[in-house]
């Protein structure tokens, strides 16, 4: 079975420009979770899906971010436009339930994201 | 509100020595609490996670951890370090109760010497 899978691995980017992070989940995962971890810091949660629906988008930093997953399978998450601070490496998981003690997220290995 | 602390930023151990990490929780629920490891360039794996089950809680590659409510911790630990266990960890909680929003720890680098 295929783990989640994000694309691309690094991004390079200039401040000011646009950059779409994706995110394909475990194959019949409805929860689909994005995170990310700003360099020094610790990962901090962004939005949870379920299946196309935003459960939970009380992590997003600011209006500069939308995410989003049309058809609830894969998922993109957009940086428009992009600043020295949105650096760091994004994190997607996902699982099959939500909630409640079987709950297990699995990660994929992230999006490395350089803004200069 | 719930939190979780990492106690040491770093850890070296020599190879077939034991690993203990450490990770202190903050909860007004029940938590679930987890481990994950990053070995280099790859993604967060789950090491083992703790759902009020048994308090001691075994996982993959000879980790283990304990829940100890009345110390709010759930230390990692491995009798004989490997040298492929080298990589960052990742102590987790999550309230399972309304939201699915995982709260991690800043991470503890596990360095083993030959």
């Amino acid at each position: 079975e295929a783990g989640v899978t994000q694309f691309p691995s690094h991004s390079v980017i200039e401040k000011g420009q646009t950059v779409t992070l994706r995110c394909d989940p475990i194959s019949g995962h409805d929860n689909l979770y994005w995170y990310r971890r700003v360099m020094g810091k610790e990962i901090k949660f962004l939005l949870h899906f379920v299946k196309e629906s935003k459960q939970d988008e009380s992590g997003m930093p600011n209006n500069r971010f939308l995410a989003e997953r049309t058809g609830g399978t894969y998922s993109t998450l957009k940086v428009q436009p992009a600043e020295l601070e949105d650096s760091g490496v994004y994190f997607c998981a996902s699982s099959q339930t939500s909630g409640g003690a079987s709950n297990t997220q699995y990660f994929g290995p992230g999006t490395r994201l350089t803004v200069l | 509100a719930q939190s979780v602390t990492q106690l040491d930023s770093h850890v070296s151990v020599s190879e077939g020595t034991p690993v203990l990490l450490r990770c202190n929780y903050s909860s007004s629920y029940s938590p679930s609490l987890f481990w994950y490891v990053q070995h280099p360039n790859k993604g967060l794996q789950l090491l083992l996670k703790y759902t009020s089950a048994a308090t001691l809680v075994k996982g993959i590659n000879g980790f283990e951890a304990e829940f100890k409510k009345s110390e709010t911790s759930f230390h990692l630990t491995k009798p004989s370090a490997h040298m492929s266990d080298a990589a960052e960890y990742f102590c987790v909680v999550s309230l399972s109760y309304n939201t699915d929003k995982l709260i991690f720890g800043t991470g503890t680098r596990l360095q083993v010497f030959p």
